[in-house]
């Protein structure tokens, strides 16, 4: 267990459909990722978040959002979900070091 | 210049040899370099990292090897073993902004197989 908490861990929805993802990172840690990974397009950083405040986006669709709560928590949402946004999606946290700690991902696939 | 570009995409050794996966980078701006190792199904996992200013760190069975004039890093694994058989990715890291916010930039990933 790496302290970083996902869920769900398994997610399957129609095209059209929003799905919210939750991470809860590791106690202590300010900094939550949110990361992308397909077959065929490696890990892509979506959006972080530090203590409430977004502070880099990445390549993440306009359908995409996401927020980080007062308790640290965070939920990327997804919107007018496509069959491409099938994907494992991994939130990851740090304390502001360089250690990034994964959690265990959420798949989701789209049908 | 925020790329990290990773080699090979896959790789077979057999059991006991040593595997050798390389990475380069343009930003010099980079200041951390780790490698995460994942299993099927697993969030990817710190397996080792470096920084700038030193030439090599080993860790078990695990070496980086880091160049810094040529921009480049790499992992050796070595006597490398079935249970080694994963994906492999290098990184980079970066501050963005000011205060403690910094960015982990991945290569694109080696799978690993490592045969009995």
């Amino acid at each position: 267990d790496s302290g970083v908490t996902q869920t769900p861990k398994h997610l399957i929805t129609a095209t059209g459909q929003r799905v919210t993802l939750r991470c809860s990172p590791r106690s202590g840690d300010l900094s939550v990722y949110w990361y992308q990974q397909s077959l065929d397009q490696g890990l892509q950083f979506l959006i972080q978040y530090y203590n409430g405040e977004e502070r880099a986006k990445g390549n993440i669709l306009e359908r995409f959002s996401a927020q980080q709560f007062p308790d640290l928590h965070s939920e990327l949402n997804l919107s007018s979900l496509e069959l491409g946004d099938s994907a494992l999606y991994f939130c990851a946290s740090t304390r502001g070091t360089n250690g990034y700690t994964f959690g265990s991902g959420t798949r989701l696939t789209v049908v | 210049q925020q790329q990290v570009k990773q080699s090979p995409q896959s790789l077979i050794v057999q059991k006991g040899g040593i595997s050798i996966i390389n990475c380069a980078y343009e930003n010099t701006a980079f200041d951390y370099f780790p490698w995460y190792q994942q299993f099927p199904g697993k969030g990817p996992a710190l397996l080792i990292a470096i920084r700038p200013d030193v030439s090599e760190k080993k860790e078990g069975r695990f070496t980086i090897s880091f160049n810094k004039s040529a921009k480049q890093f790499s992992l050796h694994i070595m006597d490398s073993q079935p249970g080694d058989s994963a994906t492999y990715f290098c990184a980079a890291c970066v501050r963005i902004s000011s205060g403690s916010a910094r960015q982990l930039t991945f290569g694109s990933g080696t799978q690993l197989t490592v045969l009995p």
